[in-house]
C-alpha cells in the first residue's frame, strides 16, 4: 500500500522555465510533508517544508503548494536551473500517522536542459 | 557545522554474513532514523531512535536491529544477509524533541551483499 506517490517518474524542462512537481497521499493523518533533492551517490538533501496547517511556503526559487483535500502536494522550481538536474522525492510525516518516520514517493527524475 | 556523517561508505559482503554501519547525527540532535533505499525507490523506513529508546520501527525483520548511545550516534546491525539487502542505507536526524519533523540525511551507506 503505497501511501505517498509521485506519478511522474521523470520531467524534463529547459533551463529557465517552470519545473513543477507533483505528489499525491491518501493517510488523512499526514500533517507535515517535504521534499528533497538527491543526486547520484549522495543522501537526500533537505529542499522545503509545509506544515498541513498552510496551503503555501515559499522559500527562494522553490514553492510549495498543499492541497488537503485533494491529498495533493506540488513543488514548483522557478527559474530552473541546469543544477537542479536531480531526483526530487515527497515525503509525509504524521505523528498521528506513524509517529515521525518519513514516508517516501517513489521520486521524479527531473532533467534541466541548458 | 558538520552534516550527519555515516560509515563506511561502501561495503561488500557475502550472504549469511553480518554488518554494522555507524550514524553520527548533525550536533545537538537526538534523534536518529534510518532508511532503506534500493534502486528505483524512495527510502523506506527501518528505525527510529530518539533518546536511546526505539520510538518507531519499520516492515523489516528481525534479523536488523539498531541502537542509539548516550552521544546520540546510532549503529544499524543486520544479520544473516540475504542478497536482497544489497541498497543503499540513509542515516538521516533530526533536532530538539521528538516532536521535530524535519530530518536530515548524510550521504549513506551503500551495501551490496554477494
Amino acid at each position: 500500500d503505497q501511501q505517498v506517490k509521485q506519478n511522474s517518474p521523470s520531467l524534463s524542462v529547459q533551463e529557465g522555465r517552470i519545473s513543477i512537481l507533483n505528489c499525491d497521499y491518501t493517510n488523512s493523518m499526514f500533517d507535515y510533508f517535504l521534499w528533497y533533492k538527491k543526486y547520484p551517490a549522495e543522501g537526500p538533501t533537505f529542499l522545503i517544508s509545509i506544515s498541513s496547517i498552510k496551503d503555501k511556503n515559499e522559500d527562494g526559487r522553490f514553492t510549495v503548494f498543499l492541497n488537503k483535500s485533494a491529498k495533493h502536494l506540488s513543488l514548483h522550481i522557478v527559474p530552473s536551473q541546469p543544477g537542479d538536474s536531480a531526483v526530487y522525492f515527497c515525503a509525509a510525516s504524521g505523528f498521528k500517522a506513524a509517529g515521525n518516520k518519513l514516508t517516501f514517493g517513489g521520486g521524479t527524475r527531473v532533467l534541466v536542459k541548458p | 557545522d558538520a552534516g550527519v556523517t555515516q560509515s563506511p561508505t561502501h561495503l561488500i559482503k557475502t550472504r549469511g554474513q553480518h554488518v554494522t554501519l555507524r550514524c553520527s547525527p548533525i550536533s545537538g540532535h537526538k534523534s536518529v532514523s534510518w532508511y532503506q533505499q534500493v534502486l528505483g525507490q524512495g527510502p523506506q523506513f527501518i528505525f527510529q531512535y530518539y533518546e536511546k529508546e526505539e520510538r518507531g520501527r519499520g516492515n523489516f525483520p528481525d534479523r536488523f536491529s539498531a541502537r542509539q548511545f548516550p552521544n546520540y550516534s546510532s549503529e544499524l546491525n543486520v544479520n544473516a544477509l540475504l542478497l536482497g539487502d544489497s541498497a543503499l542505507y540513509l542515516c538521516a536526524s533530526s533536532g530538539g524533541s521528538g516532536m521535530v519533523k524535519t530530518q536530515y540525511f548524510g550521504p549513506g551507506t551503500r551495501l551490496l551483499v554477494l
